[in-house]
């Protein structure tokens, strides 16, 4: 069966600091893979998605970057955060497009 | 239904009742929905999907209704268990652009005793 793995699961970083967020998926082959952000209180934001190793496609400008180093492994990362990139994050995986995607635990992160 | 501001709406029901979780999408080009249930400091867990070429689908409890006249998508849970206790999000896939899903606000469902 397929397994995603996320962590770690809480992060408390001061600001300026870097980021690094990982995320594999054991069980399958060549996902979809996905960065989501979600604000407290918030419904989920789209930040990055990858159908493939080193492509990325990303949806909102911000201060984040991701990179697919492996065919499984997705990684979310920062220079140097800012306060606002506090928030819960969550890695995801689907097959298609088109199908349901499969979540992480997800990562708190607290920028302080 | 949709919020506005930083504020989940809110659906209490009591135990053993039914309960109907609604959703508003935007694209009416939209061809593929999902709900998720998300628990507290937990990822969104799979609940049920429908494609645009179908009403309705039904699954253990669980119901989803797609209205593509109104773009309205509902969520009927029956008899509604304190388990079921936690923030719903319905999600559609446009077609074009971007991969992902775009997700709705979410509504909190609290099972009273």
């Amino acid at each position: 069966s397929q397994t995603i793995h996320q962590w770690p699961a809480t992060l408390v970083q001061p600001v300026g600091s870097p980021l690094s967020l990982e995320c594999t998926v054991e069980g399958t082959s060549n996902p979809n893979l996905y960065w989501y952000r979600q604000a407290a209180g918030r419904g989920l934001q789209l930040l990055f998605y990858s159908v493939g190793i080193g492509q990325i496609s990303s949806e909102v400008p911000q201060n984040l970057s991701a990179s697919r180093p492996q065919d499984r492994q997705f990684i979310l990362s920062s220079k140097k955060l800012l306060l606002s990139d506090s928030g819960f994050y969550l890695c995801a995986w689907s097959v298609l497009p088109n199908t349901e995607a499969f979540f992480g635990q997800g990562t708190r992160l607290t920028v302080v | 239904g949709e919020s506005v501001g930083l504020h989940l709406p809110t659906l209490s029901v009591q135990e053993g009742d039914n309960s109907i979780i609604n959703c508003a999408y935007s694209n009416s080009a939209s061809d593929y929905f999902i709900w998720y249930k998300q628990e507290s400091g937990k990822g969104p867990q799979f609940i049920i999907d429908i494609r645009s070429n179908m009403d309705k689908r039904q699954g253990q409890r669980v119901t989803v209704l797609l209205n593509k006249t109104v773009k309205h998508l509902s969520l009927q849970i029956a008899a509604t268990q304190p388990g079921d206790s936690a923030v719903y999000f319905c999600a559609e896939k446009r077609p074009g652009g971007a991969d992902g899903l775009t997700f709705g606000k979410g509504t909190h469902l609290i099972i009273q005793p």
